[in-house]
């Protein structure tokens, strides 16, 4: 079964920097548009970022010029850079797929959680 | 940004009975775009419904979307207990951002 695997979650101080991996386990992954997607404890989804196919990245207004998104493929691999991070960052983050052109997020890994506090 | 609502914040049903949930936005949103998921409690969310209406794969046909404009609905026909949780629609048009709604958690009665 192909899947999405989170890893580089943690513990951070406020003001801290942290990075997560996702790696596609399948064989198409550069045909793939990523985003990432956060959950704080108890509460709704918040689509947080977004790279095409093409690297055209994407920001909520709440990361923006605190996080980066990238891709390697040839690694399989979509990263988030979180820098400045603040207690309110603090939540699972999911990674998730879709193909380009209007399709919805229909790949999804199983998250890794990112915990800010001193 | 669109702004998506959900109605009700919680639904207490007994198996076997039909669900009913509401997603309202802010603006106008393409039916193309729009996508329901099911997540349970410690897993990833799942799709369900995109295009307003389409079923994901292996999806049963007890899950049904419908709607347009502002307002679509996702309907349970007969609840099963594995669909006890949490329903998240989503905009989500050709270029980000993609907002989720703040979910409906369906209960048991």
């Amino acid at each position: 079964e192909v899947q999405l695997l989170e890893s580089g979650g943690g513990l951070v101080q406020p003001g801290g920097a942290l990075r997560l991996s996702c790696v596609d386990s399948g064989l198409s992954f550069r045909s793939y548009a990523m985003a990432w997607v956060r959950q704080a404890p108890g509460k709704g989804l918040d689509w947080v970022s977004a790279i095409s196919i093409h690297s055209g990245t994407y920001y909520a207004d709440s990361v923006k010029g605190r996080f980066t998104i990238a891709r390697d493929n040839s690694k399989n691999t979509v990263y988030l850079q979180m820098n400045i991070l603040r207690a309110e960052d603090t939540a699972v983050y999911y990674c998730a797929s879709k193909i380009p052109d209007g399709a919805p997020l229909d790949r999804w890994g199983q998250g890794t959680l990112v915990t800010v506090s001193s | 940004e669109i702004v998506l609502t959900q109605s009700p914040g919680t639904l207490s049903l007994s198996p076997g009975e039909r669900a009913t949930l509401s997603c309202r936005a802010s603006q106008s949103v393409s039916s193309r775009y729009l996508a329901w998921y099911q997540q349970k409690p410690g897993q990833a969310p799942r799709l369900l419904i995109y295009g307003a209406s389409s079923r994901a794969t292996g999806i049963p046909d007890r899950f049904s979307g419908s709607g347009s404009g502002t307002d679509f609905t996702l309907t349970i026909s007969r609840l099963e207990p594995e669909d006890f949780a949490a329903y998240f629609c989503q905009q989500y048009g050709e270029s980000p951002p993609w907002t989720f709604g703040q979910g409906t958690k369906v209960e048991i009665k």
